[in-house]
């Protein structure tokens, strides 16, 4: 079964600060890997897709990949009180996209001004 | 996101009472999804499509059907509600023509069974 594994939190950060979230995976298979945030109450929102070893750059956002760790974390530079929100890792199926992504449980993030 | 709408926002419904809950997408994808997002369970896939008339189970697909006979719909059924089915549901709209992988979610649907 694949697993998408998250520290719950929650993380607390000061304004200002380097938020980093991590995230690890099971299916060595995987090749897609998602980044969503998630208000409370609120429906899951894109923020990052990441499919090659190495970094990629969005902004304040920053996700890494390591597929030989399976490892993938997401970076915030200059944390801004409106980051505070629930950080959903997601992962594709090796099966190739159409099958649906598994999810981590999520970590809470809170930003402190 | 605006192109995704699901129906209805809110229900309260009694144990053993089918229910249906409706996503519609404007944006032409082919895939659509349903999860279930519950506390210390996350986000799980109940079924999906991959086009019309063509779906299969995910991970928890006991208790659920589905139907897609157009591009732009996708329903989840709950046959005979229980108690364990109160969630929140969240439809997902991905795949071509995008060409890429990522999943797009519609507003969700409160739904308590009691």
């Amino acid at each position: 079964q694949k697993e998408v594994e998250q520290n719950s939190g929650p993380l607390s950060v000061p304004e200002g600060a380097i938020a980093s979230l991590n995230c690890t995976y099971s299916d060595r298979g995987s090749q897609s890997f998602f980044w969503y945030r998630q208000y409370s109450g609120k429906s899951p929102e894109l923020i990052m897709f990441i499919y090659s070893n190495g970094d990629k750059e969005d902004g304040r956002f920053t996700a890494q990949l390591n597929k030989a760790s399976q490892y993938v974390s997401l970076l915030i530079r200059d944390s801004q009180p409106s980051d505070s929100a629930t950080y959903l890792c997601a992962v594709e199926g090796s099966g190739g996209g159409a099958d649906g992504l598994t999810f981590g449980k999520g970590t809470h993030l809170i930003i402190q001004p | 996101d605006a192109g995704i709408t699901q129906s209805p926002r809110h229900k309260v419904t009694e144990t053993g009472t089918p229910v249906t809950l409706r996503c519609h997408q404007t944006e032409n994808h082919r895939y659509m999804y349903w999860y279930r997002q519950d506390p210390g369970h996350g986000l799980r896939l109940i079924h999906y499509s991959y086009g019309v008339k063509d779906t299969d189970k995910g991970e928890v697909s006991d208790g659920y059907s589905v139907s897609r006979s157009k591009t732009e719909d996708f329903l989840l059924t709950l046959e005979s509600a229980t108690s364990s089915q109160t969630s929140v549901y969240f439809c997902a709209i991905g795949g071509p023509p995008s060409g890429s992988y990522e999943q797009y979610f519609g507003p969700g649907t409160r739904l308590t069974v009691t």
